[in-house]
């Protein structure tokens, strides 16, 4: 199966500092999402990127789907953003929506 | 977005036990889905829930041990049968929306197998 990989694993911030979260794919995909994790456990979509540019607020995204990876940038952090941001992909072989993970990259952003 | 309830939100059991999740979405859904989240891990799909035909399970998971149920478009149970504590995890339901192509989350079900 596709292979997500995100980098990196553990990230901590300042308030107020950028940040650029990674997501590596093995194979071309359908549908690329980003998801906030919040320390309560639920989960939120960000975006849906398979390919192109997206922004909203303070976050970005960006998926180059040739070269196989999604980039998540997150401006003027605050301490709300800190949580899991997990990458998913849904496989072009695969059934429509089953998504697969990455590991997920865990920010902690300190006042 | 589509509005997705889950009950319990959490529970503590004892192991051989079997414990029933369920997940209620706002509107009616083709797709429905059950996702395992162990403790300090990522997501992994256990099934799809289809209506009125059989869960279509991802390798690693089986009926006996996940029955799921899918009476209707807007609701969906999963049972964790013969608990074991390493059971112990997030249970997630989620939902497919075609007019974003995008997948929302209920807010999970933690349980806890001692």
């Amino acid at each position: 199966g596709i292979q997500v990989e995100q980098s990196p694993p553990d990230l901590i911030l300042q308030e107020g500092a950028n940040s650029t979260l990674r997501c590596n794919f093995s194979d071309s995909v359908n549908n690329l999402q980003w998801f906030h994790q919040n320390p309560w456990g639920q989960l939120i979509n960000l975006f849906y990127i398979p390919s192109g540019t997206k922004q909203n607020g303070r976050l970005s995204a960006t998926t180059v789907a040739t070269e196989r990876y999604s980039l998540l940038y997150i401006s003027s952090s605050q301490t709300t953003d800190s949580g899991v941001y997990f990458c998913a992909v849904e496989d072009s072989g695969a059934g429509s929506y089953q998504l697969t993970f990455g590991k997920g990259t865990k920010l902690s952003v300190i006042p | 977005s589509a509005v997705i309830s889950q009950k319990p939100s959490r529970d503590i059991c004892q192991r051989g036990t079997s414990l029933t999740i369920q997940c209620q979405v706002d509107s009616q859904v083709t797709m429905m889905f059950w996702y395992r989240q162990q403790p300090g891990q990522s997501l992994t799909l256990i099934a799809t829930a289809n209506q009125g035909s059989e869960a279509t399970y991802e390798s690693g998971f089986v009926i006996d041990k996940f029955p799921i149920s899918r009476p209707n478009l807007t609701f969906s149970t999963l049972t964790v049968s013969n608990m074991s504590p390493e059971d112990s995890s997030i249970y997630l339901c989620s939902v497919g929306s075609l007019a974003t192509d995008t997948q929302y989350f209920g807010p999970g079900t933690r349980l806890t197998v001692l």
